[in-house]
């Protein structure tokens, strides 16, 4: 069955516009969670959303937004781009995440702000 | 909040020797997951091997085992007849069992590198 899907895979953009992320999840799974990854800062979590629901989320500004969709596909959003938002951005989905699940991760959105 | 260590940012072995990675966490939790997961080149996380706090036996995935130290918080994990393709970075992951969520709190990772 097909994996995680995220588009696009990369993406350059400047300061101060704002950045859609899509992710698609495994059929089935309804589950997505977001992660940042930098070579600073490592892989941190953004937020999971779980039927259509946000169930929890990192230590993120409020530039940063996500919101699931019926059909458990998912989106994240951020606003007034910064220098520092120049990441890897992954997303994970699960069959109804929760502790210990196995995530499946999609290949990343690289984004680029400049 | 709970947080995971990598000692060893880097680490070289030979094509078919063993090696180990390792991993400590901090934690208030009695019960929690622990996992090791694989980032090629490629940038896709693969799940390498899970293992659950209250579970004794150490989890074992083929060539993969882990050394589950509950009392030290330590979980290094050991990769026997290492293969080229084992070549990537691995990260020690930590998952609550409070809240209900699938959060995953991460370690800054061990890049492998096997030699031919």
């Amino acid at each position: 069955k097909a994996g995680v899907t995220q588009t696009p895979r990369y993406l350059i953009k400047t300061r101060g516009q704002q950045v859609t992320l899509s992710c698609s999840p495994i059929s089935g799974h309804r589950s997505v969670s977001w992660y940042q990854q930098t070579p600073g800062q490592g892989l941190q979590f953004l937020f999971e959303y779980f039927s259509e629901t946000q169930r929890n989320k990192g230590n993120f500004p409020g530039r940063f937004s996500g919101r699931q969709f019926s059909n458990s596909r998912s989106e994240m959003n951020v606003s007034t781009l910064e220098l520092g938002d120049s990441a890897l951005y992954l997303c994970a989905s699960s069959l109804v995440g929760g502790p210990g699940t196995e995530a499946f991760f999609g290949q990343g959105t690289r984004l680029t702000v400049v | 909040a709970q947080t995971v260590t990598q000692s060893q940012p880097e680490m070289s072995v030979q094509e078919a020797e063993t090696v180990t990675l390792s991993c400590t966490y901090d934690t208030s939790e009695s019960n929690y997951y622990l996992f090791w997961y694989k980032q090629p080149p490629s940038r896709q996380m693969i799940l390498v091997i899970r293992q659950e706090a209250y579970k004794q036996q150490n989890a074992t995935e083929n060539r993969f085992s882990v050394n589950f130290q509950k009392a030290a918080k330590s979980f290094s994990l050991k990769i026997s007849d290492s293969q080229l393709g084992d070549t990537a970075m691995y990260f020690c992951a930590f998952s609550s069992t409070q809240g209900g969520s699938e959060k995953l709190v991460f370690g800054k990772g061990t890049k492998l590198t096997v030699n031919p």
